[in-house]
């Protein structure tokens, strides 16, 4: 029963650094896509996959980097971080026959100072 | 006008009362509606899918008006655990995104 599973749960980085939040699931979903949410406001979409080998840019996508090698798995690299990409970052997957709902994972903490 | 608007609340509600959330959506070729809550600072989990018949779900009914383009949530005997973040969720059918509501955030008093 692993679904949608985040690594790191916490994360600091300082700015400049860079480093890629991992993100794997095990249940065949074709979609995966990457949000963040900053305190107090709503998702907004980093970058999205639909298959192998396709990703597409979300709402926010400067600064990240994604790639999709696997069915399973959707890595987040952050580039340079910056103080503004202190977020929580999740991901989600879904599969994309019918219409079925968002599976997220747990989360990453991410702070840049 | 944004695509998915609901009211941000707080909504103060009593123990064992009865609450109702609205969400209106601004495509009206959106195929499939979602109900999710979150919990401060967690992954947003999902309450329950929203069917063209209306559906329910222990104390939860979710209902859609296509003519007026809303769906609705209604949790009856409120519990201090319904305490969350209520994310309405639309999706437009034509590519494999979904449209998130901003939420409204519901906060039941003893």
């Amino acid at each position: 029963n692993a679904g949608v599973t985040q690594t790191p749960k916490f994360q600091v980085l300082k700015t400049g650094q860079s480093m890629t939040l991992q993100c794997a699931q095990d249940m065949n979903h074709e979609y995966m896509s990457w949000y963040r949410q900053d305190p107090g406001m709503g998702l907004r979409l980093i970058h999205y996959s639909v298959g192998a080998g396709i990703t597409d840019q979300g709402e926010v996508p400067n600064g990240y980097n994604v790639s999709r090698s696997t069915t399973e798995d959707f890595p987040l690299r952050l580039l340079s971080a910056a103080p503004s990409q202190t977020s929580v970052y999740f991901c989600a997957s879904r599969p994309t026959v019918g219409n079925s709902p968002l599976h997220f994972g747990n989360g990453t903490r991410l702070t840049v100072t | 006008r944004k695509e998915v608007e609901q009211d941000p609340g707080p909504f103060n509600v009593p123990e064992g009362a009865t609450v109702a959330f609205n969400c209106t959506y601004s495509n009206s070729a959106s195929q499939s509606f979602f109900w999710y809550r979150q919990d401060c600072r967690k992954e947003p989990k999902l309450l329950m899918s929203v069917y063209s018949s209306g559906n329910e779900d222990g104390r939860f009914t979710a209902q859609l008006n296509r003519a007026s383009q809303y769906i609705s949530l209604l949790i009856r005997d409120s519990k201090l655990s319904d305490s969350a973040t209520y994310l309405c969720v639309v999706s437009p059918g034509s590519n494999y995104q979904l449209i998130w509501g901003a939420g409204t955030k519901l906060i039941i008093k003893p």
